[in-house]
């Protein structure tokens, strides 16, 4: 495995349901993120971990809770969705923790979100 | 509210052109700024990025930044089919490595 990885790819889930996404980063990177991307709306950062500390929450609904348990993994915990939530939702990784330095963001492939 | 700016397009050129792809950022302290390529279904995956004023050449791609003018572009020589893709530019505003995103610009290169 290289790079982000995510899974599931594609989820169809109703107003009701409980899912969780999972994102594996297998590039050494210290710091993970949750961001949204809606059709022709530019991508919005949800969460940000650095060294499994959330050190950023962008104002996003308690429907959806982040959960880094290392610094490799994070997930996405899902219950009682809006339709507007449909979106493909990416996770990304980079290397500094500190905010300081310009460092580049690695996605993983993103999961294709509907809810129904 | 920091934004970053991108005209949605479709940026239509015919292949071998120079495709120039613009950007404008709002927050002056911007420190550092990003192009990632977006295929339709796929990830965002970077071509490059900038920080000082001026041109930074990789291959077919170049980076222009102009700081005064808050104003970052990407040209692509020798367009080919396979650059039509998103273009997102995103502007590096510090604070934990946040990027600001534009919504992007699509480019259509035709044969």
């Amino acid at each position: 495995e290289t790079g982000v990885t995510q899974t599931p790819r594609h989820l169809v889930m109703g107003m009701t349901n409980k899912k969780s996404l999972k994102c594996e980063q297998h590039l050494g990177h210290n710091a993970m993120y949750w961001y949204k991307q809606s059709a022709k709306k530019p991508l919005e950062l949800m969460f940000v971990y650095s060294l499994e500390e959330r050190v950023e929450n962008n104002s996003v609904p308690s429907r959806f809770s982040p959960e880094c348990p290392n610094s490799s993994h994070l997930f996405l915990h899902l219950h009682t969705l809006q339709p507007e939530d449909s979106a493909l939702y990416l996770c990304a990784s980079s290397q500094d923790p500190s905010g300081i330095d310009q460092e580049t963001q690695y996605f993983g492939p993103g999961t294709r979100l509907l809810v129904l | 509210q920091k934004e970053v700016e991108q005209n949605s397009g479709p940026l239509s050129v015919p292949e071998g052109a120079i495709a120039s792809l613009n950007c404008t950022y709002s927050d002056r302290g911007s420190q550092s700024f990003f192009w990632y390529r977006q295929y339709s279904g796929k990830s965002p995956e970077l071509i490059m990025f900038i920080y000082s004023n001026g041109d930074k050449e990789d291959g077919r791609f170049t980076a222009q930044l102009n700081k005064a003018s808050q104003y970052v572009s990407l040209l692509i020589r020798d367009s080919q089919p396979s650059d039509s893709a998103t273009y997102l530019c995103a502007a590096f505003s510090g604070g934990y490595n946040k990027l600001i995103f534009g919504a992007g610009t699509r480019l259509a290169v035709h044969p």
